[in-house]
């Protein structure tokens, strides 16, 4: 079964300085997508950035990245200019490809424990 | 991006009455959708896979008679908590796998308390 870890229970920044979010996973499939989402006050949960594995680029969105490290099965998350509104729980997930499994429980993830961060003035 | 809805968001009951959630795709149709639960400061624990037409597949752990999951058209899932108990109170996402399942949306979620 696959796992995924975040052993950043919370985490800290300083307005407009860019912290990292640590993840783990453990799958023994080669093709899978990595996702990050956030969970704010509202506790809607909010798709931040996916990364698809067999892609070697890491992807990004404005002040979003990535660092897909498939061989050392990591996946990091860095929030460059960091912004009061980005105060919230982050949490990474994994599912696999449709095309291995077509059962609809292959499309479900698999979340992390989270990781709370704090936005500070 | 795709809007995934559910009702109500905020349910008080007494024990022992059934409360049903409703979850909505508003913009395109889902074949499956999933319900989590999830403590404070937690993350969200997969409850079962709602699959359109057919039952609902079940996590380990989780009672099926407990938790009622009707999905009964290609927009809507329904779950039922029956004969809610204080421990059932929770906060319930669903979520929505939008056309070939790559992104998935999540509800706003509803809280339920149960006295």
């Amino acid at each position: 079964a696959q796992t995924v870890t975040q052993s950043q229970p919370e985490m800290s920044v300083q307005e407009a300085e860019t912290v990292t979010l640590s993840c783990t996973y453990d799958t023994s499939e080669s093709d899978y997508y990595l996702f990050w989402y956030k969970q704010p006050p509202s506790r809607q949960m909010i798709l931040v950035i996916r990364q698809e594995a067999y892609k070697q680029q890491n992807a990004t969105e404005n002040r979003f990245s990535v660092n897909f490290q498939k061989a050392a099965k990591s996946f990091s998350l860095k929030i460059s200019d960091s912004q009061l509104g980005d105060a919230a729980m982050y949490f990474c997930a994994y599912r696999p490809t449709l095309l291995i499994i077509s059962s609809g429980s292959a499309r479900q993830l698999t979340f992390g424990s989270g990781t709370q961060l704090t936005v500070l003035p | 991006g795709a809007v995934v809805s559910q009702h109500p968001s905020w349910v008080i009951c007494k024990s022992g009455t059934s409360v049903k959630i409703e979850c909505r795709s508003l913009d395109f149709q889902a074949t499956t959708m999933f319900w989590y639960r999830q403590f404070p400061k937690q993350s969200l624990m997969l409850m079962a896979t709602s699959n359109e037409g057919s039952k609902a597949t079940y996590e380990q752990g989780v009672e099926k008679d407990k938790f009622l999951i009707n999905h009964a058209s290609l927009t809507l899932s329904t779950l039922t908590v029956t004969s809610a108990h204080p421990e059932d109170s929770s906060f319930y996402i669903c979520s929505a796998p939008e056309g070939g399942g790559l992104t998935q949306y999540f509800g706003p979620g509803t809280r339920l308390t149960v006295l």
